[in-house]
């Protein structure tokens, strides 16, 4: 099984929709984030949470709140979804305490907001 | 100005070809620098992880840092068409809070 699992993995809104994005990760790690991914621009952080009680505004947080509901669970909510949220969203973990600081992707959810 | 600049290609090679892919920045903070491959309507995954300056060497990849220059560099020796991807440099500061991406340079090795 995959360590970091993302779902939906492809969906379809409407403009002015509420939507939620979730992951889940297996790997025990304390940190998790949100990125967004567009062509020409890379990855762009949107949040950010070190455990459970810390949450963190990343690059690009207008139009987005997320949820940490336990160490392994991290979603992500569009409240009224808009066109130019149309996008690839990655969600990663990462374990400061092995002294390796890089981070893991989940597979991706492929969002198109008409 | 961003923190990380990478050229985006495309990058066409024959296989069997050295390929040379490259990220500049511009925070000297930076300590921890990793390069990952991402294959088509698939997640990054962990190529590379290279801590400060130096190379770092695995298989037909090796991975180089120069902090005084602020350039990071992957090649690929042989280069195979399993290795056509996007690859994308990334980096952060040695407290771990975030971390900088490249835009990714699309690469194509052709049989």
């Amino acid at each position: 099984d995959a360590d970091v699992t993302q779902t939906p993995r492809n969906r379809i809104t409407k403009t002015g929709k509420r939507i939620m994005l979730e992951c889940s990760q297996t790997k025990g790690h304390d940190r998790m984030y949100w990125y967004r991914q567009d062509p020409g621009l890379g990855l762009r952080l949107i949040y950010y949470s070190f455990d459970v009680k810390d949450i963190n505004k990343g690059e690009i947080s207008d139009g987005y709140s997320v949820s940490r509901q336990a160490q392994a669970k991290f979603s992500l909510s569009l409240e009224s979804a808009i066109p130019n949220q149309t996008a690839l969203y990655f969600c990663a973990t990462s374990d400061y305490r092995t002294g390796q600081e890089t981070q893991y992707f989940g597979p991706g959810t492929r969002l198109l907001v008409l | 100005q961003k923190e990380v600049e990478q050229d985006p290609g495309p990058l066409s090679v024959p296989e069997g070809a050295i390929v040379s892919l490259n990220c500049t920045y511009s925070n000297s903070a930076f300590q921890y620098f990793m390069w990952y491959r991402q294959y088509s309507r698939k997640g990054p995954e962990l190529l590379m992880y290279t801590y400060s300056s130096g190379n770092k060497e695995d298989g037909r990849f090796t991975a180089q840092v120069d902090k005084s220059s602020k350039y990071i560099s992957l090649f690929i020796r042989d280069s195979q068409p399993s290795d056509s991807a996007t690859y994308l440099c990334a980096m952060t500061p040695n407290t771990g809070n975030q971390f900088y991406f490249g835009t990714g340079t699309s690469l194509t090795v052709i049989p």
